[in-house]
């Protein structure tokens, strides 16, 4: 079964800092990886997805994600944090052909950013 | 956004109440699941659906049913509500794609 490690419960940047939330994944064949954020009070929305290709993915508000398999890595950045990025980030994985096509999600990184 | 809709969006039940919560999808997807979010715990899938009548156990699905009579309508039920089943509730959708797209949530309070 696949399962997904998010190692930072809390990141505090300063706005205009760089950014990166760290995940690490389990899950012995080509996985498909995910990034959602979710806002105090609001369901979760999908940042970026890798399912093959270019392992450097570009996704909504300015992040990217690079896919390490050898690290079986799939880090989130953003080169300048904005107040608004203020918000709880989440990653998951999915399996090729799993029934339901089921996702597997960390438990989270709460990013703070300071003024 | 894939126009879900969860009903309602706050519930305050008594223990040993039975409880449904609604989840609607515009979208016409093929899979929809319920999740629970705790802290601590992200997100963990209770129990999802790939068709019409065709449902399946999540990874905490004990003291929770689920029914899907209509592609666009997914339901939640609590038999017997307990504290411990105090959480917010996410429905979500999915095509062939293994993108999930999330409702609002449902803060259920059980006392």
């Amino acid at each position: 079964a696949q399962s997904v490690t998010q190692p930072d419960i809390h990141i505090t940047v300063s706005e205009g800092a760089s950014l990166e939330l760290r995940c690490n994944y389990s899950y012995g064949a080509t996985p498909y990886l995910f990034w959602y954020v979710q806002s105090p009070g609001q369901g979760l929305q999908l940042l970026l997805k890798y399912f093959s290709g270019d392992t450097l993915v570009q996704g909504i508000k300015g992040f990217e994600a690079e896919f390490k398999r050898s690290q079986s890595s799939f880090n989130l950045r953003k080169p300048s944090v904005h107040w608004s990025d203020a918000a709880e980030y989440f990653c998951a994985v999915g399996a090729s052909k799993a029934a339901g096509n089921k996702l597997t999600f960390g438990g989270g990184t709460r990013v703070l950013v300071k003024p | 956004d894939a126009g879900i809709t969860q009903s309602p969006r706050h519930k305050v039940t008594e223990t040993g109440t039975p409880v449904t919560l609604r989840c609607h999808q515009t979208e016409n997807h093929r899979y929809m699941y319920w999740y629970r979010q705790d802290p601590g715990h992200g997100l963990r899938l209770i129990h999802y659906s790939y068709g019409v009548k065709d449902t399946d156990k999540g990874e905490v699905s004990d003291g929770y049913s689920v029914s899907r009579s209509k592609t666009e309508d997914f339901l939640l039920t609590l038999e017997s509500a307990t504290s411990s089943q105090t959480s917010v509730y996410f429905c979500a959708t999915g095509g062939d794609s293994y993108e999930q797209y999330f409702g609002p949530g449902t803060r259920l309070t059980v006392t």
